[in-house]
């Protein structure tokens, strides 16, 4: 079953913080974040694994709430270039079979 | 390091005809994927091959849908006959494999336009 992402969209000026949310329906073994612009491929941005390992990039910062079945992505101080939709992907038995949600539209204003 | 190819970047066609893609993955990756990304949604996944095997195809639709990857290395998808509601980007994406926390790597996909 497909994840659930929140909000569906939402526009922030230059420099303001946001928060992406992703709920699973099923346990999940890891979490993927993945940025996507119009026309471009998706961007890997973070994997967050049962456990609490994490590998991703330095500026992203994310959490994975085993328990609830949630991952939220923390984007602080946004510049122009986060702007895209977010997508996160879950992972329910550890074999890289991703299941990607209904994704956050980010728009970033100056 | 060169990222995930694919071509051609776009294609249109009449319903009923037959279409293929193609995809070069990145070097030395053993895991390769065909998404199906419908506008304003996620990627869905199509199948998933590991080396030249195909590890998961339930959410391909076999009466029409094939794919291969011969030799491990590159791979085709394959639409015969195409519908109306096979519009839609077709991504391909490749990883190392073989560990749960290894990243996808996405090419930038073939849009495809079925009239």
């Amino acid at each position: 079953q497909q994840p659930v992402q929140s909000p569906q969209a939402v526009i922030l000026r230059e420099g303001e913080d946001a928060v992406i949310n992703c709920s699973s329906s099923k346990a999940l073994y890891s979490v993927h974040w993945y940025r996507q612009k119009h026309g471009e491929a998706p961007v890997f941005l973070m994997i967050l694994l049962k456990g609490g390992e994490q590998k991703g990039h330095e500026k992203i910062s994310a959490s994975f709430n085993e328990k609830k079945q949630q991952s939220s992505l923390y984007l602080t101080a946004s510049q122009l270039s986060y702007s895209g939709t977010y997508f996160c992907g879950t992972d329910t038995f550890g074999n890289e079979k991703l299941t990607f949600g209904t994704g956050t539209r980010l728009t970033i204003i100056p | 390091e060169a990222g995930v190819a694919q071509s051609p970047r776009y294609k249109i066609i009449e319903k009923r005809q037959s279409v293929a893609f193609w995809c070069n993955p990145i070097s030395g990756h053993a895991t390769l994927y065909w998404y199906q990304q419908i506008l304003g949604q996620g990627p869905k996944l199509l199948i998933q091959f590991q080396n030249n095997g195909v590890v998961d195809d339930s959410q391909l639709p076999k009466d029409r849908f094939s794919a291969e990857r011969l030799k491990g290395v590159d791979s085709t998808l394959k639409i015969q006959p195409a519908k109306l509601e096979d519009s839609a980007v077709y991504l391909c994406a490749s990883s190392s494999g073989g560990r749960a926390k290894n990243i996808q790597y996405f090419g930038a996909g073939t849009r495809l336009s079925v009239l």
